[in-house]
C-alpha cells in the first residue's frame, strides 16, 4: 500500500459524459501527478500540482482539467468522453522539495476508466 | 527531449534465478533520475528503485539492484533469486530531479514470467 488512495476503482460511462476521479496524496507529499496509461500511447504523464499550484503540464486534452485543493487532495476531471479516453488512470505523489526521497513518486492504485 | 527505451517485450526466467531487465536512456539534463516500478496483474504501480545521477554506488533494494552505467546511459534492473511473485510488468522511467519539474518519462515496459 503506497498510502495514496484513488476512487473509485473502476468506472463506466457512456461517450459525451463527464466524469470525476479523486485522488488523495500521502500524508505530508505536497506534489499530486496525474497519468494516463493506455495499451496504445503507454503511461503518459498529464498534470502535475505542488501545494494546490499548476506545476507542470503534458500531454492533457482540452476536455481534461483538474486541480489540487487547500487539503491536497486532487480530482481530474473528464469531459465530452470519447471512446479513446478508455484508460487506467494514476494519481502519484512524492515528498515536498528539500525533502528526503522527494523526487520518488508513489502511486496510487489507479481508476479504470471503460467508455462505452 | 528524455527518452526510455526498453528493447525486451518480454522475458523468462526461472524461478531463485537472476533476470537482467534492461533499459536505456537519453537526456541532455545533467541532473536526472532514474525509476524502476512494478506492475503487477492486478494494476497498481509500485516503486522498486531510484538511481540519481550523480550516486556514484549503484542502488540496491533488497533483491533489487540497478546497473548503473552512465558512459552508456543504461540503467538496468537485476532481480536475484526470482520469485513467482515477481512476474509482472516491470517499467523503467526517468525524470528532471532537483525540483526542476518531476514528471516521470516510461518506457514501453517489459513483462517478466517466473517459471516454477
Amino acid at each position: 500500500d503506497s498510502g495514496v488512495t484513488q476512487t473509485p476503482k473502476h468506472l463506466i460511462t457512456a461517450t459525451g459524459q463527464r466524469v470525476t476521479l479523486r485522488c488523495s496524496p500521502r500524508s505530508g507529499d505536497l506534489s499530486v501527478y496525474w497519468y494516463q496509461q493506455s495499451l496504445d500511447q503507454g503511461l503518459q504523464f498529464l498534470i502535475q500540482y505542488y501545494n494546490g499550484e499548476e506545476r507542470a503540464k503534458g500531454n492533457i486534452l482540452e476536455r481534461f482539467s483538474a486541480q489540487q485543493f487547500p487539503g491536497l487532495h486532487s480530482e481530474l476531471n473528464l469531459s465530452s468522453l470519447e471512446l479513446g479516453d478508455s484508460a487506467l488512470y494514476f494519481c502519484a505523489s512524492s515528498p515536498p522539495s528539500g525533502t528526503v526521497g522527494t523526487d520518488t513518486q508513489y502511486f496510487g492504485p489507479g481508476t479504470r476508466l471503460t467508455v462505452l | 527531449a528524455q527518452k526510455i527505451t526498453q528493447t525486451q517485450p518480454g522475458m523468462f526466467v526461472q524461478e531463485k534465478e537472476a533476470v537482467t531487465l534492461d533499459c536505456t536512456y537519453d537526456t541532455s539534463d545533467p541532473s536526472y533520475g532514474l525509476f524502476w516500478y512494478k506492475q503487477p496483474s492486478s494494476g497498481e504501480m509500485i516503486f522498486l528503485i531510484y538511481q540519481g545521477s550523480y550516486d556514484q554506488q549503484n542502488a540496491t533494494e533488497g533483491r533489487y539492484s540497478l546497473n548503473f552505467q552512465k558512459a552508456r546511459k543504461s540503467a538496468n534492473l537485476v532481480i536475484s533469486a526470482s520469485q513467482l511473485g515477481d512476474s509482472a510488468m516491470y517499467f523503467c522511467a526517468m525524470s528532471r530531479i532537483y525540483n526542476q519539474g518531476g514528471k516521470l518519462i516510461f518506457g514501453q515496459g517489459t513483462e517478466l514470467s517466473v517459471k516454477p
